[in-house]
């Protein structure tokens, strides 16, 4: 089955930590992506990558650092110096950079809840 | 700029017929989704449309005017488990990127 995996579910750390959350695709598409997602808001977008080794800045990148080392792999760092860590994380993927309808549709993994105690 | 414009909170009744809007002003625009998401859930794919017209699918279709940045979601024959947050998303080209609204939370009564 192809799909977008997300580990774990739900994340807990103290405040101060770093932590990574994991995102792997075996759909063999070329883009990743990693959301932010408050209570009652909507999806904002923390980093994504089009190709591998080359990524870009979203709208709040700011205390957020992520690697493509990989195609399948796309993790991202919450570090300590994101002021308000505690949010719904979604990863999602996309099959291509340019091309018909189909290229351009985003499948989401299930999400990591993280929250920073 | 690049905004996505739909409004916040919706209610319908069972049964009933239920239009969402959403307006968008995105650079090199090649798209518009749309989105469910079920509290605490991943968002589920809809519906998409890149040409001016309705794209019927079952209870759900959705319409686009390219010249008016426009949008909705019709949703028909309303059932409770339709209650969700709806996503508009416009695909900007530009940037490789989908844009996202805030969602539009349906609440589907008795």
């Amino acid at each position: 089955d192809g799909g977008i995996t997300q580990s774990p579910k739900y994340l807990f750390r103290k405040e101060g930590q770093n932590v990574t959350l994991s995102c792997e695709q075996n759909l063999n598409h070329d883009a990743m992506y990693w959301y932010r997602q408050d209570p009652g808001q909507g999806l904002r977008l923390i980093y994504y990558s089009q190709i591998v080794n080359d990524f870009q800045k979203g709208d709040i990148a700011e205390g957020y650092s992520v690697s493509r080392e990989k195609k399948e792999s796309f993790p991202l760092t919450v570090t300590s110096a994101q002021k308000n860590p505690t949010a719904f994380y979604l990863c999602a993927s996309r099959r291509g950079l340019a091309g018909g309808s189909s290229y351009n549709e985003q499948f989401f993994g299930p999400g990591t809840r993280l929250t920073v105690l | 700029g690049q905004n996505i414009d739909q409004p916040t909170e919706m209610t319908a009744t069972e049964g009933a017929i239920v239009q969402i809007n959403c307006t968008y002003q995105t650079s090199g625009f090649n798209g518009l989704f749309w989105y469910q998401q079920h509290a605490g859930e991943a968002p589920t794919f809809l519906s998409y449309n890149v040409l001016d017209g309705l794209e019927e699918k079952g209870r759900f279709s959705s319409f686009l005017s390219r010249s008016k940045g426009y949008s909705y979601l019709l949703l028909k024959e309303l059932q409770m488990k339709d209650s969700a947050s709806y996503l508009c998303a416009a695909f900007s080209g530009g940037y490789n990127k989908l844009i996202f609204g805030a969602g539009t939370r349906l609440a589907v009564h008795p």
